[in-house]
């Protein structure tokens, strides 16, 4: 069985202030892990996602993630939030085609 | 073109009537996939197509019923729905189905009374 966490509901920042919103898995195998956002009334954006190789993955908007294996972490950051970063994060894994999303993160970004 | 689309973006129906939903992409992409997202919540996976084969159905209610007509398109059709099923409903594509990002349709809003 695979399983996403994300143990944050809400993470609320001021606006230039770093973010991370924090993400953890479990899976038997190797994971293949996403970060996807959402704004409201619309689909789902991807931002960017780990395969294999360098454990600081760069992705959209100036999102980057760290894979961490021994504590079995993602966790999404970006140096400086922007009012326009609030929005539904979900992280998600995919194994054997399947995928499997953490309940979702609401960020808040305060000017 | 980098874009899933989806057709209606609303749709209110009885228990008692069968719709479709309908889902495209021209991206080539060879996976094709159905989610159920209640307000705030996670997608739920409901059906996952490989070319155009159904590769993955989790369980889904009968009276849902998904139709890959051909690499570009995907259905969902629809009948006897309980308002329970009142959902967003999301199709996704990605390259291939295992290792590749989902890029996500806009959803049908879709309200049974």
């Amino acid at each position: 069985a695979q399983s996403v966490a994300q143990p944050e509901d809400q993470v609320n920042v001021a606006e230039g202030n770093p973010l991370t919103v924090k993400c953890t898995y479990s899976v038997s195998g190797n994971p293949y892990l996403f970060w996807y956002v959402q704004y409201p009334n619309r689909g789902l954006q991807f931002l960017l996602k780990y395969i294999t190789g360098d454990n600081l993955v760069k992705g959209s908007y100036g999102f980057e993630a760290e894979f961490n294996k021994s504590q079995t972490s993602f966790h999404l950051k970006k140096p400086t939030a922007l009012v326009s970063d609030s929005a539904l994060y979900f992280c998600a894994l995919t194994n054997a085609g399947k995928s499997t999303f953490g309940d979702g993160t609401t960020l808040t970004v305060k000017p | 073109d980098t874009e899933v689309t989806q057709t209606p973006k609303h749709l209110v129906m009885g228990m008692t009537n069968k719709k479709s939903l309908k889902c495209e992409q021209h991206m080539g992409h060879r996976a094709m996939y159905w989610y159920k997202q209640k307000a705030k919540k996670p997608p739920e996976l409901m059906f996952v197509y490989s070319y155009e084969k159904l590769s993955i159905n989790e369980s889904v209610p009968s009276r849902f019923s998904p139709e890959c007509p051909n690499s570009s398109l995907l259905n969902l059709h629809l009948h006897a729905l309980q308002p329970e099923d009142s959902a967003l409903y999301l199709c996704a594509s990605s390259q291939e189905l295992r290792r590749n990002e989902q890029f996500f349709g806009p959803g049908t809003r879709l309200t049974v009374l």
